[in-house]
């Protein structure tokens, strides 16, 4: 996993601030959409995902928001932890599973 | 236990050798998929499988080949490997078309 943050945005924030990590979107018919998130050396783990009905959806410490005038979407996290530092990418679906694609994804690296 | 396995985790090779990564999963899940991740790009789908008689081909599938063989199981197998079939291979399920996948932890394969 250690290769899969090299040239990738880094996001750094400080311990128990919030982050966002911003990802654009391509497909204006997409209609689904997850954000992941992938540790080093594991395979990526769902977070949250949201339909094209909606704009926001909360979770534990995590919120996202879905702007599709502009193909926007973002990750919100509450009181980032260390635990939090990782990859985080969204993936867009639409047609069932006719298409999905991911972002390349925003490396967080959070300071303790 | 993990409910998505991948074997080998690790695997140097030779350019021209066949190999086989494996993939084994106890959610019950009919869908199965394979992805390729490269540093700087998002995942790239190779072939994905809705049931053990359904396989499709996904963006990337030269060079690869699948197998189900069972509800459970999918291989991928590169037939010849090649020094650009260099990168880290993930194993997803899914309940269903546009559901969450579960990603196993990843086979990082190395062609010389």
């Amino acid at each position: 996993g250690e290769s899969v943050g090299l040239h990738l945005p880094t996001l750094s924030v400080q311990e128990g601030d919030n982050s966002i990590i911003n990802c654009a979107y391509s497909n204006s018919a997409s209609d689904y959409f997850i954000w992941y998130k992938q540790e080093s050396g594991k395979g990526p783990q769902f977070i949250i995902d949201i339909r094209s009905n909606m704009d926001k959806r909360q979770g534990q410490r995590v919120t996202v928001l879905l702007n599709k005038t502009v193909k926007h979407l973002s990750l919100q996290i509450a009181a980032t932890q260390p635990g939090d530092s990782a990859v985080y990418f969204c993936a867009e679906i639409h047609g069932g599973y006719q298409k999905v694609t991911f972002g390349i994804g925003t490396k967080l690296q959070v300071i303790p | 236990d993990a409910d998505v396995t991948q074997t080998p985790r690790n695997r140097i090779t030779k350019t021209g050798k066949r190999i086989m990564l494996e993939c084994s999963q106890t959610k019950g899940h009919d869908r199965m998929y394979w992805y390729r991740q490269d540093p700087g790009l998002g995942l790239q789908l190779i072939y994905y499988s809705f049931d053990v008689k359904d396989i499709n081909k996904g963006e990337i599938s030269d060079g690869y080949s699948v197998s189900r063989q069972a509800q459970a199981k999918f291989s991928l197998s590169l037939e010849s490997a090649i020094p650009n079939q260099t990168a880290l291979y993930f194993c997803a399920t899914s309940n269903r078309a546009g559901d969450t996948q579960y990603f196993g932890p990843g086979t990082r394969l190395t062609v010389l």
